[in-house]
């Protein structure tokens, strides 16, 4: 069963420029999740998506960032304009599980290889 | 801001030698995960602690849910070069959603 696909792996920038990442869940997985993880970090939530819905983007700087899942299946993210600050590795990750409350079994959750950004 | 704090951040040692790497918060968590990230990596489930005082052990590693629901370690025994990696914890809520350390580093050495 093929894991989680991202691309780019790699992308570099200027500042100012926008950039977009793509992500392909596992096969049936409902909720798909994009992370940042800055170096020497642990990953941080940017926005989870059951289905096609948003249901937590709360972490979202939506000023500069948006995504969309316009079909359930495949994610984007984009950032425009990119900031230097944005240099962080961005991991997509999906999982079979909708969460909820009194949610008491685990969710695991499947990370692709990340794409790394770099501004200059 | 991490909520949840690992410690140390990095540990060098030998082939052989056992370590143990700890995860500490002042909150409490439906659930506690362990993942392990390799260079270029996205972070891989180890295992999935739900109850207080819990203990798993998958093969020669052994976690440890701490009773309040807050902490919890994990011990490599007779580590191995393959056990080179970034750890990391993941604390979720009622709602499954995970917050992660900043993880620890662990190099073994031959």
């Amino acid at each position: 069963e093929a894991g989680v696909v991202q691309s780019p792996r790699y992308k570099i920038i200027e500042k100012k420029q926008p950039v977009a990442f793509w992500c392909n869940p596992i096969s049936g997985h409902n909720t798909l999740y994009w992370y940042r993880q800055n170096l020497g970090q642990g990953p941080e939530l940017l926005i989870r998506y059951e289905n096609e819905e948003a249901v937590d983007d709360s972490q979202l700087p939506k000023d500069r960032f948006s995504a969309e899942r316009l079909k359930g299946v495949d994610s984007t993210l984009k950032i425009q304009p990119a900031e230097l600050g944005d240099s962080a590795v961005y991991l997509c990750a999906s999982s079979s599980r909708l969460a909820g409350p009194g949610f008491v079994d685990y969710n695991e959750q499947f990370f692709g290889p990340g794409t790394r950004l770099t501004v200059l | 801001t991490q909520l949840l704090e690992q410690s140390p951040q990095f540990l060098s040692i030998q082939e052989g030698e056992n370590l143990t790497v700890y995860c500490n918060s002042s909150s409490v968590f439906s659930s506690l995960q362990w993942y392990r990230q390799e260079p270029g990596e996205g972070p891989v489930l180890l295992v999935t602690v739900v109850t207080g005082g819990e203990v798993k052990k998958l093969k020669r590693l052994t976690f440890q849910f701490g009773d309040a629901r807050k902490d919890s370690s994990l011990h490599i025994t007779a580590a191995q070069p393959g056990d080179t990696g970034l750890y990391l914890c993941a604390g979720a809520d009622s709602w499954g959603k995970l917050q992660f350390g900043a993880g620890t580093q662990v190099v073994v050495t031959p």
